[in-house]
């Protein structure tokens, strides 16, 4: 089975551009979630959804981020206009609460983001 | 809101070592699950172990095994006759089924040959 899916795994972009990371969870997970990871700051939440709705945001960084998941099998994260400090990995992670195997949330590979 | 504290910031150890990898977690939730991930080298995040709060018993897979405390609120990892593939960043997390994983600052474990 496919896993979560990712895209780009890198990327590199000047400051000041648009940078939009796409995410696609594992088929009929109805949770999906956006970190980001750092040397300084660690693992970080940046927002989750159930069901296509966005629980909590608190962790979305500043205007600047955005999230949308349009559908179940979709979602994005967006960076307008991206900073250098908003270089870091960005990993997407879905999770199926009701099943048997519980709510094992399961991570992309990432998307390493460098802003020059 | 659940809360984890990996005090161990670093480990190192030599091959085929035992090592134990703490973790205290704190949540006023009565019902919850708990989490251990790797994160090697490579950088992806796998997935080890889920555990239900119901359920205490300790469980061995491997050279892996997990010692849950409900008691103490502690989920602690052992690695028996550990190995350099084993070298990677270790995080353990609890969280409520259908909310998000929060991190602590893992446990970066370092097995030299």
């Amino acid at each position: 089975d496919a896993g979560v899916i990712q895209s780009p795994r890198h990327e590199v972009t000047e400051m000041g551009q648009e940078v939009t990371l796409r995410c696609k969870p594992i088929s009929g997970h109805n949770s999906l979630f956006w970190y980001r990871q750092t040397m300084m700051r660690g693992l970080e939440l940046l927002i989750y959804f159930n069901n296509n709705v966005p629980i909590d945001d608190s962790g979305m960084p500043e205007d600047r981020f955005s999230a949308k998941m349009p559908n179940a099998s979709f979602s994005t994260l967006k960076i307008q206009p991206s900073e250098p400090r908003d270089s870091a990995v960005y990993f997407c992670a879905s999770s199926y609460p009701r099943t048997a195997s519980g709510n094992t949330i399961y991570f992309g590979e990432g998307s390493w983001l460098t802003v020059v | 809101a659940q809360k984890v504290t990996q005090a161990q910031t670093e480990i190192s150890v030599v091959e085929k070592e035992d090592v134990t990898l703490d973790c205290v977690y704190e949540t006023r939730d009565t019902t919850y699950y708990l989490f251990w991930y790797k994160q090697p080298p490579s950088g992806e995040l796998v997935f080890l172990i889920r555990r239900n709060s119901f359920d205490e018993q300790n469980e061995i897979s491997g050279r892996y095994s997990w010692n849950f405390q409900k008691s103490t609120s502690s989920f602690n990892f052992t690695i028996t006759a550990s190995q350099v593939v084993d070298s990677a960043v270790y995080f353990c997390a609890p969280n409520q089924a259908g909310t998000a994983l929060i991190f602590g600052k893992g446990t970066t474990l370092s097995v030299s040959s």
